[in-house]
Order: structure tokens, then sequence, then C-alpha cells
């Protein structure tokens, strides 16, 4: 069956550093993938999405790009913030099926 | 635009005992789902709606939950009885169809504990 496999955290950061949240997933055919991200005491968000290999999705700074040749959707920033500390969830789905989530990673930024 | 809504926001209940969640999805949004969030883990896919008829809940405990989706709008998942183990964030999410580049947009989620 399809599944996500993301680094273990915390992830901890100081203010302006470059972030690397890695994700590799298994799944039958070409799945789309996402990255979800969870603020403190809030739902969960789309943060960015991937459709097909080698599309890049992008928003608020982040970026992943979809590799079907090492099955990857690593997450990345190039200068964090204090206010990016929450849990991010790479998930992905193949037509039809369900969303499969990752376990998470925290991170935690500090100033 | 209003987002997806869910009450109670928590809930506290010794085991045994019976609870029921309500969502209200995105007016036009035709798939709603409820996930099951475990402390610690990624959320888990209980069962997904189009319109008011059941895709899949094959990861469903047909034996204690149970979920309706009456009219295609709103909807309701209940535990009957609960154990420890339900205890766990609940989540509802909807969408406009079922492809897999379809968003899903969830609720803030009720937070069960079972004593």
């Amino acid at each position: 069956g399809n599944s996500v496999t993301q680094m273990e955290g915390p992830v901890t950061l100081s203010e302006e550093a470059f972030l690397t949240i890695n994700c590799t997933y298994t799944a039958t055919g070409y799945p789309s993938l996402f990255w979800y991200v969870q603020y403190p005491g809030e739902g969960l968000q789309l943060l960015l999405k991937a459709t097909k290999a080698d599309d890049k999705g992008s928003n608020k700074g982040f970026e992943a790009t979809y590799r079907k040749e090492t099955t990857s959707f690593h997450l990345e920033k190039g200068s964090v913030q204090v206010s990016d500390s929450a849990v991010y969830f790479c998930a992905l789905r193949g037509y039809g099926n369900k969303l499969v989530f990752g376990a998470g990673t925290i991170l935690r930024v500090k100033s | 635009e209003a987002g997806v809504a869910q009450s109670p926001r928590y809930k506290i209940i010794e085991k045994r005992q019976s609870v029921a969640f309500w969502c209200n999805p995105i007016s036009g949004h035709a798939t709603l789902y409820w996930y099951q969030q475990i402390l610690g883990q990624g959320p888990k896919l209980l069962i997904q709606f189009q319109n008011n008829g059941v895709v899949d809940d094959s990861q469903l405990p047909k034996d204690r939950f149970s979920a309706e989706r009456l009219k295609g709008v709103d909807s309701t998942l209940k535990i009957q009885p609960a154990k420890l183990e339900d205890s766990a964030v609940y989540l509802c999410a909807s969408s406009w169809g079922q492809g897999a580049g379809e968003t899903q947009y969830f609720g803030p989620g009720t937070r069960l504990l079972v004593l």
C-alpha cells in the first residue's frame, strides 16, 4: 500500500537558518504529493502540492520538488522565521485512494 | 468563504460512554472526510463520503464507530461505546471532488479524551 516516511523531529533552528525536512514515499502509479502545516492550536492547512513528476510546489517561501526517480518530496525554505514553528506533514494521494500522511515533523525556530 | 466547521471542540467522556461529533463542510463541497489523529501521528482516514454515499470506510472500526451524511451536507461521526484508545483529535475535511490533486480543507478538529 501507499506510505510516507518523513524525518523525525523535533527540528530546532535559529531564525534565518536554512530548512530541509525530508520526505520519501512508496506508491503505485503516479500519486499527487502534498505538504500540510499545523500551527499551534490550529487545524491542518495545505502548504503546497505537486501533481506530477518534476513539478515544484511553492508557497510562503517554502518549496518542494516531486522527484520520481528518488521517490522524494523534500520541503525546503531558505530562511526560516519564528512564525514558521509548527508541525509539518508530508502526504500523498493516488486517484481514488485515500490521503496518506507521514507522522509529522515538529519545527521549532528560535529567535 | 467560511471554512469547515466542527463541534464540539473538546470532549471528555468515560470509557463505554457514547459521543458524537458534527461537521459542516465548505458550501458546495461534494466530498467529506473524517480522520483520526492520535497524538504524535499523522491523520488516518476513517471514512470518505461523496455526497451522501460512502466511498471508503475500510479503516472505520465498524463495531463501535458510525458516520452518516444525510442530505449530502452535514455529517455526524459517532463512537459507541468509547474505549481508552479512541482518545485522539477527530478531523473533518472537505473538497470539491475526489481527484488525486484535489485540495482537502480541514476543520479545527474535536479533541476527545476518554478516561
